[in-house]
């Protein structure tokens, strides 16, 4: 069974940094492009980082570029984002996603996501 | 950037149809991807590729593309599929490549 599982979420301060985990299991992690997306409170989806099977290339979108980075470690099955300089519009459910294989991007692959507060 | 429109709500009676449009500039040249949340879960593809299934998916859920609009469809609606829905592409023209759509929530009467 492919599973996909977030920790790291945490109450934080503007300015602070939080590490978020993924790890995964039930798939050949190594082989699969992974990304995250997150969830404001009561708002819709919003893809933030990609990073593809060896690591690079790696993408953001423009508000988290410099302040975000997605990592990730095939030997260990687990994906990573060091979020660094928080503020708070990062606040959001983050969930970490596995890229379909054979489909034009599509996500098929989620896990239930771990909840980020900055808040002053 | 690239947007994705979708109505904020549809409302359905059990056994009847529902379809969900998502509207893009040429949405029919992309694949469009159709995922479903439920309150407090994470979201489920749902449709992909326009009108693929995924394993497990139900054939009530179908998926259709052409000019400016995708729409997913669900026939004989069932209460489990109260849930909002999202549309989703791959566009490479601005920072956010993988481009969701505003979400539709589905409403079983």
């Amino acid at each position: 069974e492919v599973q996909l599982v977030e920790s790291g979420g945490g109450l934080v301060q503007p300015g602070e940094s939080l590490r978020l985990s993924c790890a995964a299991s039930g798939f050949t992690f190594r082989s699969s492009e992974m990304n995250w997306v997150r969830q404001a409170p009561g708002k819709g989806l919003e893809w933030i980082s990609y990073i593809s099977t060896r690591g690079s290339p790696k993408y953001y979108i423009d508000a988290v570029k410099g302040r975000f980075t997605i990592s990730r470690d095939n030997a260990d099955n687990s994906l990573s984002l060091q979020m660094n300089d928080l503020r708070v519009e990062d606040t959001a459910v983050y969930y970490c996603a596995r890229e379909a294989p054979g489909t034009s991007m599509a996500l098929d692959a989620w896990g239930k996501g771990t909840a980020v507060t900055v808040s002053p | 950037s690239y947007v994705l429109t979708q109505p904020p709500s549809v409302s359905v009676a059990p056994g009847q149809t529902a379809r969900i449009t998502c509207g893009g500039d040429n949405i029919g040249s992309k694949s469009v991807h159709w995922y479903q949340q439920k309150p407090g879960q994470a979201p489920v593809l749902v449709a992909s590729d326009d009108s693929d299934r995924p394993p497990g998916i139900p054939e009530r859920f179908s998926g259709s593309n052409s000019g400016n609009t995708a729409t997913l469809t669900i026939s004989r609606v069932e209460g489990g599929d109260e849930a909002d829905y999202y549309c989703q592409v791959w566009d490479t023209s601005t920072d956010h490549l993988y481009v969701f759509g505003t979400g539709t929530k589905v409403t079983v009467l």
